[in-house]
């Protein structure tokens, strides 16, 4: 069945380094993929999607790339700030009723 | 829009008594999913709804557990009885219909539930 893989959590980093979440899929067809975001206390919120191979997806500094040949979505964002920490959930979407997601990874961003 | 409402926003119990937690979804919305968040199983999706009509409730973990969507603007979750382990955060979803080619879910603030 369809599954999304990402790499597990914790990720601590200073600020201003560079982040890098790994997410791969498996899925039959040609799936959305998708990044949310969990501020603290918060439901999920999307981060930033892409819906064909070779899209980028961007918003607030984050970028991810869709790539169908290594079936990946990693969420980059080039220098990280302490209200970047979070959980960010990669998820993926087949044309079915429903959105699978990923365990989650929590990032820590320290000052 | 106020995006989607769920209340109460913590909920603390005994075991053994019923709880019940309510969703109004975006205004629009053709789906309603219902998920439970905990640090040991992470996300899970426990029913989602189309149209007022559960599709699918094989996330549902145990015959205490039950959901309704009487209208397009209203659904509840209900526990009964309440056990320790159902202590999570329950979150409430609604994505637009197909024809609109929306995927994006939108999530609500969630429900923190403790059973003692």
């Amino acid at each position: 069945g369809d599954s999304v893989t990402q790499m597990e959590g914790p990720v601590t980093l200073s600020e201003e380094a560079f982040l890098t979440i790994n997410c791969t899929y498996t899925a039959t067809g040609y799936p959305s993929l998708f990044w949310y975001v969990q501020y603290p206390g918060e439901g999920l919120q999307l981060l930033l999607k892409a819906t064909k191979a070779d899209d980028k997806g961007s918003n607030k500094g984050f970028e991810a790339t869709y790539r169908k040949e290594t079936t990946s979505f990693h969420l980059e964002k080039g220098s990280v700030q302490v209200s970047d920490s979070a959980v960010y959930f990669c998820a993926l979407y087949t044309g079915g009723f429903k959105t699978i997601f990923g365990a989650g990874t929590r990032l820590f961003v320290k000052a | 829009d106020a995006g989607v409402i769920q209340s109460p926003r913590h909920e603390v119990t005994e075991m053994g008594q019923e709880v019940t937690l309510r969703c109004k979804p975006i205004s629009g919305h053709d789906y309603l999913f219902w998920y439970r968040q905990t640090m040991m199983r992470g996300l899970e999706l426990l029913i989602y709804f189309n149209n007022n009509v559960p599709i699918d409730d094989s996330g549902m973990p145990e015959d205490r557990f039950s959901a309704k969507m009487p209208n397009a603007s209203f659904s509840t979750l209900k526990i009964q009885p309440s056990e320790p382990r159902d202590s999570a955060v329950y979150f409430c979803a609604s994505r637009p219909g197909l024809v609109s080619h929306s995927e994006t879910q939108y999530f609500g603030p969630g429900t923190r539930l403790l059973v003692l």
